[in-house]
């Protein structure tokens, strides 16, 4: 089955912990994105990637890091540098010739 | 700044009839708009694009438009089905994608 995955679905973390959320895509799609979604808002951009060993900042990136070694793979940590991380963390895939994103099914992150 | 605006207030209609749902942008202009589908708790779904010189776009029981003119899209479901409940997204293109904030459809049996 061709997708993108995402683990854990559901994590906690003490404050001032950083934490790093998976993101697996077996579509051979080389942009992967990371999106932040809060209650009543849209989907905001933490960090994308066009290629591996290649990102760049979104609109929201301060307190995130990301890493893309290999095309299927691009974890986020966030770090304890976040000041309000609990929200739903979205991957995303997309092909280079294509438009339309592939997301994942989300992690749900909450800091205690 | 570039902004996607949808209704936050959610849209109630009875099963049968058809949804129209708003997305304006402001600031910008978009060569196309996305919209997808969101389930709670699920990530979102594509649904259709729609290029700045296309006027209307149809798949099955959607439908949605674009006019330049008003800066607006409009999504509509025709024979609307108490499964199509769900929060719908709109999203434009600026080399990356901004998304609105969605609107929740409820539709009662």
């Amino acid at each position: 089955d061709g997708g993108i995955t995402q683990s854990p679905k559901y994590l906690f973390r003490k404050e001032g912990q950083n934490v790093t959320l998976s993101c697996e895509q077996n579509l051979n799609h080389d942009a992967m994105y990371w999106y932040r979604q809060d209650p009543g808002q849209g989907l905001r951009l933490i960090y994308y990637s066009q290629i591996v060993n290649d990102f760049q900042k979104g609109d929201i990136a301060e307190g995130y890091s990301v890493s893309r070694e290999k095309k299927e793979s691009f974890p986020l940590t966030v770090t304890s540098a976040q000041k309000n991380p609990t929200a739903f963390y979205l991957c995303a895939s997309k092909g280079l010739a294509a438009d339309e994103q592939f997301f994942g099914p989300g992690t749900r992150l909450t800091v205690l | 700044s570039q902004k996607i605006e949808q209704n936050s207030e959610a849209l109630n209609i009875q099963e049968g009839k058809t949804a129209t749902l708003t997305c304006n942008y402001t600031n910008y202009s978009p060569a196309y708009l996305q919209w997808y589908r969101q389930d709670p708790g699920r990530g979102p779904v594509f649904l259709l694009l729609i290029r700045e010189n296309e006027k209307e776009k149809r798949k099955e029981r959607l439908k949605v438009t674009f006019d330049t003119t008003l800066k607006q899209s409009l999504f509509h479901i025709t024979a609307s089905q108490p499964a199509d409940s769900a929060t719908y997204l709109c999203a434009g293109n600026t080399g990356k994608l901004i998304f609105g904030q969605g609107t929740t459809l409820q539709v009662k049996p």
